[in-house]
């Protein structure tokens, strides 16, 4: 979707190396959202961010950190790359985080750990 | 854990209406029902959503039981185009925010 874009689209790594995946916004929006998608399963929330350096834990945050130094990136790292982290990230973008606005999502990186 | 159970897949014909069923049983009274859908592994996209009262918009129309325990997704003149994995989701509070528990989804694929 226009508005918002991840990097990169794919990569492959190796087990025990750090990665970190951008999302970019060109929407102003205060609320940023990073998740994962598996085979055959929804979307899990690893982290959020509600505003510049504020960012909050999600329901699998394990293994990952992020950060929001700007309004329009937000970076998810995985400090150490495992097996377990293969999958399809997703960010996501919303203007408020109240009730009634839906989620804009990225295309997605297809991250494989070997 | 996912709050609510959809059929895994379902087919439709195209121009036919395509209603898609969801079970969200233990919903609270102040979590609403969203409905997301995912086209060949892009990134998904927003339909509807509601709380109590039935609602529709350009895309679709979406019908809550009264005692909110399920729902149905109709879109009503199903294309080609629509077919996708259909996502029915609850939005739960969590401290500084609302999350989105997502469950597995239906896969619809809409016949010629």
């Amino acid at each position: 979707d226009a508005g918002i874009t991840q990097s990169p689209r794919h990569k492959v790594t190796e087990t025990g190396t750090p990665v970190t995946l951008r999302c970019h916004q060109t929407e102003n929006h205060r609320y940023m959202y990073w998740y994962r998608q598996d085979p055959g399963h929804g979307l899990r929330l690893i982290h959020y961010s509600y505003g510049v350096k504020d960012t909050d834990k999600g329901e699998v945050s394990d293994g990952y950190s992020v950060s929001r130094s700007k309004t329009e990136d937000f970076l998810l790292t995985l400090e150490s790359a495992t097996s377990s982290q293969t999958s399809v990230y997703f960010c996501a973008i919303q203007p408020t985080g109240g009730a009634g606005y839906g989620y804009t999502f990225g295309s997605g990186t297809r991250l494989t750990v070997v | 854990d996912a709050k609510t159970t959809q059929p895994t897949s379902m087919d439709c014909a195209e121009g036919r209406a395509a209603n898609l069923p969801c079970n969200h049983s233990t919903i609270s009274g102040n979590e609403y029902v969203y409905w997301y859908r995912q086209i060949h592994s892009q990134g998904p996209q927003y339909i509807i959503h509601g709380l109590k009262n039935n609602e529709t918009n350009e895309m679709a129309s979406l019908i809550i039981t009264e005692d909110r325990k399920s729902s149905t997704l109709i879109l009503p003149h199903a294309t080609l185009r629509d077919t996708a994995v259909y996502y029915c989701i609850v939005r739960v509070a969590m401290d500084s925010n609302y999350q989105l528990i997502w469950g597995a989804g239906t896969k619809l694929i809409i016949k010629p």
